[in-house]
């Protein structure tokens, strides 16, 4: 495994309570994602980052928002959790963004109620 | 939007024979495909990778072979294994936004 850590593995929390997943990394690498993961949808891409505190959007981005504030460290935050936020999130990694391959954890699964 | 599509669904492999998975993507401005291999709660695995001034890439009983005219890529695995039963996706990147889009997934199971 590419040395990326998801917390928590499973959650389940109330409609409307702020969600945090953390992802951390021990590669030093300067790209990190977050996708969710859906039966029939796929993975979709939430936000990203190329660098600290360097953020931009997904293609499924509303309801959420990142924080970079070290490397190592990813956070995603969900404000006001919904059952269509309910998903498997995966965290992944890049050495080099667009020309090197994605490393992936093995994900948080969340069930919002 | 422009996508990346796998043409089936799932796929029945006897064990020892070879497989091959197939993806059709639209982008034409794409240059670098990735296969993945997801097991059952797991994250996406790396498995090889082929960028577009290529059109043919191995590893180890795998190989990736791309065909630009007509948009296509597929990923043979020799001497399938029970291990290789899983979920496999292609991914593209495209050069104007550095962002992975994938398919949904071809479902491997190998018999035994």
């Amino acid at each position: 495994d590419a040395g990326i850590t998801q917390s928590p593995r499973h959650k389940v929390t109330e409609t409307g309570t702020p969600v945090t997943l953390r992802c951390h990394q021990t590669e030093n690498h300067r790209y990190m994602y977050w996708y969710r993961q859906d039966p029939g949808h796929g993975l979709r891409l939430i936000h990203y980052s190329y660098g600290v505190k360097d953020t931009d959007k997904g293609e499924v981005s509303d309801g959420y928002s990142v924080s970079r504030s070290k490397t190592e460290d990813f956070l995603l935050t969900l404000e006001s959790a919904t059952s269509s936020q309910t998903s498997v999130y995966f965290c992944a990694i890049s050495e080099l963004g667009g020309s090197s391959p994605l490393h992936f954890g093995n994900g948080t699964r969340l069930t919002v109620t | 939007g422009e996508s990346v599509g796998l043409h089936l669904p799932t796929l029945s492999v006897q064990e020892g024979d070879n497989s091959i998975i197939n993806c059709a993507y639209s982008n034409s401005a794409s240059d670098y495909f990735i296969w993945y291999k997801q097991e059952s709660g797991k994250g996406p695995q790396f498995i090889i990778d082929i960028r577009s001034n290529m059109d043919k890439r191995q590893g180890q009983r795998v190989t990736v072979l791309l065909n630009k005219t007509v948009k296509h890529l597929s990923l043979q695995i020799a001497a399938t294994q029970p291990g290789d039963s899983a979920v496999y996706f292609c991914a593209e990147i495209r050069t104007n936004d550095y962002k992975l889009s994938f398919g949904a997934g071809t479902t491997v199971t190998v018999r035994a």
